[in-house]
């Protein structure tokens, strides 16, 4: 059982949807992340928050956007998107961001197709 | 040289036998490292932490080189829930945060 939860598991949504994907942490942890996952590329990071502050947008187009109410939430709110940003989206919470040995926790993904 | 470099696969290996792959890294100031294990359709799980010279887990051995700048995972007598693709990730401080990089995983299928 993990202990990061994302909801939905699979998304299908047309280019000029307004969608959420969400996700929920029970660990405690003060980091969390989005990540793109396509086939055969690497994890691509997305997003970091760390203690609700948004730390890193690895050069993300706006229609993705994250939210951080709090630790244990994140969202991220998709707005007319492209058939290529289609993949697998895992959020991931670590203890803290910025320390060795603090690896990442993931949820088990939110699969996106785009029509 | 790309950051973190796996060859994809994938291995073909019997039941029983040992496999290792490696992972080359571009940045030398990376200190520790992580071997993750994803099966098909699922999320990433931890296998194997690495801030020294190796670690050991029973039937898995991570070593880092780190003059060569490389990590390897030994997976000793394979079993066919071992199938799955091996992910090695190498954290890189950027200011005061840190960037875990992915490669793109070493695929591993063990058969009867």
């Amino acid at each position: 059982e993990t202990g990061v939860t994302q909801t939905p598991r699979h998304l299908v949504m047309g280019m000029t949807n307004k969608k959420s994907l969400k996700c929920e942490q029970h660990l405690g942890h003060n980091a969390m992340y989005w990540y793109k996952q396509s086939a055969k590329k690497p994890l691509e990071l997305m997003f970091v928050y760390n203690f609700k502050e948004q730390t890193e947008n690895n050069s993300v187009p706006s229609r993705f956007s994250p939210e951080c109410p709090n630790s244990s939430h994140l969202f991220l709110h998709l707005h007319t998107l492209q058939p290529e940003d289609s993949a697998l989206y895992l959020c991931a919470s670590s203890l803290l961001q910025g320390t060795y040995n603090s690896p990442l926790h993931f949820g088990n993904g939110t699969r996106l197709t785009v029509t | 040289r790309k950051e973190v470099e796996q060859d994809p696969g994938p291995f073909n290996v019997p039941e029983g036998a040992t496999v290792a792959f490696n992972c080359t890294y571009s940045n030398s100031a990376s200190q520790s490292f992580f071997w993750y294990r994803q099966d098909c359709r699922k999320e990433p799980k931890l296998l194997m932490s690495v801030y020294s010279s190796g670690n050991e887990d029973g039937r898995f051995t991570a070593q880092l080189n780190r003059a060569s700048q490389y990590i390897s995972l030994l997976i000793r007598d394979s079993k066919l829930s071992d199938s799955a693709t091996y992910l090695c990730v190498v954290p890189e401080r950027t200011g005061t945060a840190s960037k875990l990089t992915f490669g793109t995983g070493t695929r591993l299928q063990v058969t009867l």
